[in-house]
């Protein structure tokens, strides 16, 4: 079956770096997503992995292991507005996603 | 980048009444649509699969007579929750499928801006 981990929540200050896991088992691989959903919003894309290593973009990086079944966003000099739900997700029979639970991100100053 | 609207973003009816919810593609065209739904504080829950020109396909445990898809378009799908009841409160957000690339292409989901319906 398809399964996707992520811590529920985190809490980080401004200004610093805070790398948030995503461990999954599905059946196949067809990559990695990371989207953004602020409170209330639809969630926006950051980033899909499809090959082992890290992939960076601005502020954020993720980070895939396809052996070990793991992925991880890396935000750096963390903003108030990085606080929002990060969801992993993992597309399933050919054109579906499954989403993670979503890690809460709280930004303190 | 690619953009998805929905409409309306709010809604509040009254029990018993149905609600028409749209989503466009407004720079590509999308020949396949998702629709989820989503609780306070909890993850996003696939719903359907539309398809352009077909069916849409449900998924196990939805309803496919309460929430009617309609993918008359390659812009636009919509999804109708008919008899609505307070338990069909929700955040409903559909996505738009985008292929890009050639050889290996990316299929990434651009995600709409949500609809919040509110049943009384």
């Amino acid at each position: 079956g398809q399964n996707i981990d992520q811590p529920t929540e985190m809490t980080a200050t401004e200004g610093a770096i805070v790398q948030i896991n995503c461990t999954y088992q599905t059946s196949g691989f067809n990559g990695l997503f990371w989207y953004q959903q602020h409170a209330g919003e639809a969630p926006t894309f950051l980033s899909y992995n499809v090959l082992d290593g890290l992939e960076e973009k601005g502020r954020f990086s993720s980070f895939l292991s396809r052996s070990k079944g793991y992925s991880y966003l890396l935000l750096k000099e963390l903003q108030m507005k990085d606080s929002a739900s990060y969801l992993c997700a993992a597309p399933y029979n050919t054109d579906k996603l499954i989403f993670g639970t979503g890690t809460r991100l709280q930004v303190f100053p | 980048g690619a953009v998805v609207s929905q409409h309306p973003s709010r809604v509040i009816c009254k029990s018993g009444t149905s609600v028409k919810i749209e989503c466009r593609s407004l720079d590509f065209q999308a020949t396949t649509m998702f629709w989820y739904r989503q609780f306070p504080k909890k993850s996003l829950m696939l719903m359907a699969t539309s398809n352009e020109g077909s069916k849409a396909t449900y998924e196990q445990g939805v309803e496919k007579d309460k929430f009617l898809i309609n993918h008359a378009s390659l812009t636009l799908s919509t999804l109708t929750v008919t008899s609505a009841h307070p338990e069909d409160s929700s955040f409903y957000i559909c996505s738009a499928r985008l292929t890009i690339g050639t050889g290996s292409p990316q299929e990434t989901q651009y995600f709409g801006p949500g609809t919040r319906l509110l049943v009384l």
